[in-house]
């Protein structure tokens, strides 16, 4: 079964920081690969999709980028609003799992 | 504005079955597919399979096969999620989306459903 694997796990940084987070696949997904931010109590909200397009109304300190297996999440400087948790998921085909999460949390 | 508003929280016995609801405003289910991901209490998200609005096709979660059912009527642009045999790991909030036929990407979400499987 293909599966998602995001790194780090966790991470601490201050507002005003680049953060970045990574995503792997374990076959090949093109750019087939979206990201998802959420915070405690709440539905997730689509932030990036296509591996690199930005969601209509979404910051533009968020950007991302890769294809095939490896893939990137960068958010340039930190908001306070960002801390949350994100996630990567596989968009195309069947089945479309998402990786475990990264949270991000307030050093 | 889109907006998917899903039924209200359900306590279950373990082995009865669950139906949650989400239901869209206007035709915002026409030709996108509906997926269903769940989160158990402070885990991650899982996705559990999809259904074309349009087609009624599905695709579902492999360790789900067998206890879960996915349906649409559109007529009320209501989807629906039938998990059975229920266990106690399968305790969680449980949310619809809308996805894009292209790009998958889950656009609009539902609040939320918790379902709760205790004896």
């Amino acid at each position: 079964d293909m599966q998602m694997t995001q790194s780090p796990s966790s991470l601490s940084a201050s507002v005003g920081d680049r953060v970045t987070i990574t995503c792997r696949a374990s076959v090949n997904i093109n750019s087939c690969l979206n990201w998802y931010q959420q915070k405690p109590g709440k539905a997730p909200k689509l932030l990036i999709y296509a591996a690199s397009r930005l969601q209509s109304g979404v910051p533009s300190r968020f950007s991302a980028s890769g294809s095939g297996t490896d893939f990137t999440l960068t958010i340039t400087s930190l908001q306070p609003e960002d801390f949350a948790t994100y996630y990567c998921q596989q968009s195309c085909g069947r089945p479309r799992p998402f990786g475990q999460g990264t949270k991000v949390e307030i050093k | 504005q889109v907006q998917l508003v899903q039924s209200g929280a359900e306590v279950k016995k373990p082995g009865a079955s669950v139906k949650v609801s989400c239901r869209a405003s206007g035709n915002a289910f026409i030709n996108y597919y509906v997926t269903w991901v769940r989160q158990a209490p402070g885990q991650g998200l899982e996705w559990m399979g999809w259904i074309s609005a349009n087609t009624g096709d599905t695709s579902y979660a492999q360790k789900l096969q067998g206890r879960l059912t996915m349906t649409t009527d559109t007529s009320t642009n209501t989807a629906y999620m039938e998990l059975r045999s229920l266990r106690s790991d399968d305790t969680a909030v449980y949310y619809c989306a809308r996805a894009s036929s292209l790009t998958g990407d889950l656009d609009y979400w539902g609040q939320g459903t918790l379902v709760t499987v205790s004896s």
